[in-house]
């Protein structure tokens, strides 16, 4: 589609609980990337997908986060065993494969709000 | 020392006036620059990228100086919508790279 679509808009887990989250990138678009923001407007990159292959995964939590982009499904981001500190928006950005006089622009979806119980 | 740095704000201004924000970057190599904003619990949007000349968008003027890693972005004739959090946003590297956000600077536009 012409924008980021993700899902669910509010997720809310107990601790301990799984929590997976949606990303359907603009159409045409070859990266995807997960943020997380927590209070205070801290953007974390998480990890970037270019196509279904990760890209980048240096900020990716080892043990309890994992994601996956698959030829024609979302991409998802799947939290195992949520904690308190899990708490806070999700966003997915997609960015095309050629940049625009260098640069890359990303674009962002709604976000899914994670609030971990 | 943080990696983006913006003033905070909140800058609280009439409608009809002219508001610059700066911003600085701690990385020399740094390839890409963007000003987004953001409303209260919605996403970043793209507000536009600033490039080595400078460029302009209607009341919305961006500057970039690499020799002093920093950023401006000034707003003319401030309307009640431009009330929002600005974000200064730089990749260290070029390509499909991660975004490094500023914590942002919030605006209020007053009637």
């Amino acid at each position: 589609g012409e924008e980021v679509a993700q899902t669910p808009k509010h997720l809310v887990r107990g601790e301990g609980q799984k929590a997976k989250l949606y990303c359907a990138p603009i159409k045409g678009h070859s990266y995807v990337f997960w943020y997380q923001q927590v209070l205070k407007n801290e953007f974390k990159f998480l990890i970037s997908f270019q196509n279904e292959n990760v890209f980048d995964e240096t900020g990716m939590p080892k043990e309890r986060f994992s994601a996956k982009c698959l030829p024609n499904s979302p991409c998802s981001l799947e939290i195992q065993a949520t904690k308190l500190e899990d708490s806070a928006v999700y966003f997915c950005a997609s960015s095309q494969l050629g940049g625009v006089r260098g640069s890359y622009e990303q674009y962002f979806g709604p976000g899914t709000r994670l609030t971990v119980t | 020392r943080k990696e983006v740095e913006q003033d905070p704000g909140p800058f609280n201004v009439p409608e009809g006036a002219t508001v610059a924000f700066n911003c600085t970057y701690s990385n020399s190599a740094s390839q890409s620059f963007f000003w987004y904003r953001q409303d209260c619990r919605k996403e970043p949007k793209l507000l536009m990228s600033v490039y080595s000349s400078g460029n302009e968008d209607g009341r919305f003027t961006a500057q970039l100086n690499r020799a002093s890693q920093y950023i401006s972005l000034l707003i003319r004739d401030s309307k009640l919508s431009d009330s929002a959090t600005y974000l200064c946003v730089v990749t260290f590297y070029s390509g499909n790279t991660p975004l490094v956000f500023g914590k942002g600077t919030r605006l209020s536009v007053i009637a």
